[in-house]
């Protein structure tokens, strides 16, 4: 059974940019959550999309937008970017977040802002 | 606010000693906590607990909760340089914002 698959692995973005990363999640699994991954702030949750709805938001700008597509792969995008944008962006799956708390997660996007 | 706050922040020990890592939460709502393991980019999934009192054991892992003090435990026996990795703690709620609040994560380092 294949993972979850986060594209792109890393990517180097400047100032200004808008940067778009996209994740497909286990097959059969309806919810996809973002998080943002930094040093100094840990994991942080961005948003999750359940039967192409957005869920729930975590507390972050209107810079940070996502959306999920039929067959549950999932987009998020970041416009504007800033230097503080540099972080791995973590993708999980799951079958109903309803039900159970466990997530699966891809190895993530490393994003760099220059 | 809701938080979860992990301690220590690292440690270092050698193979074969036992180690203990804390997760204590202040929640609203809570529905369950979770263990998971990040060892170099996906966090990989350990335990789930919902019960106090109850131990979820596998292998030398082994985690049990509180919920009346509100923390939860991570015990590792025997450690290995393979369990060298980032053990991260979060909370799930139920009801409302359904999301799972991390802690900034315990990085273990086991040395030979």
């Amino acid at each position: 059974k294949a993972g979850v698959t986060q594209t792109p692995r890393y990517l180097i973005k400047t100032r200004g940019q808008q940067v778009t990363l996209s994740c497909s999640p286990i097959s059969g699994h309806r919810s996809v959550s973002w998080y943002q991954q930094t040093p100094g702030q840990g994991l942080q949750f961005l948003f999750e999309y359940f039967s192409e709805t957005q869920r729930n938001k975590g507390n972050f700008p209107g810079r940070f937008s996502g959306r999920q597509f039929s067959n549950s792969r999932s987009e998020m995008n970041v416009s504007t970017l800033e230097l503080g944008d540099s972080a791995l962006y973590l993708c999980a799956s799951s079958w109903d977040r309803g039900l159970t708390g466990e997530l699966f997660f891809g190895e993530g996007s490393r994003l760099t802002v220059l | 606010e809701d938080k979860v706050v992990q301690s220590p922040l690292s440690l270092v020990v050698h193979e074969g000693d036992t180690v203990t890592l804390n997760c204590s939460y202040e929640v609203t709502n809570f529905r369950s906590l979770l263990w998971y393991k990040q060892e170099k980019k996906a966090p990989t999934f350990l335990f789930m607990l919902t019960s106090s009192g109850i131990e979820k054991k596998s292998g030398r892992l082994s985690s049990i909760l509180d919920k009346k003090e509100l923390f939860s435990i991570l015990n590792i026996t025997a450690t290995q340089t393979g369990d060298s990795a980032v053990y991260l703690c979060a909370v799930d709620f139920q009801g409302g914002s359904e999301k799972l609040v991390f802690g900034k994560g315990t990085k273990l380092t086991v040395n030979p």
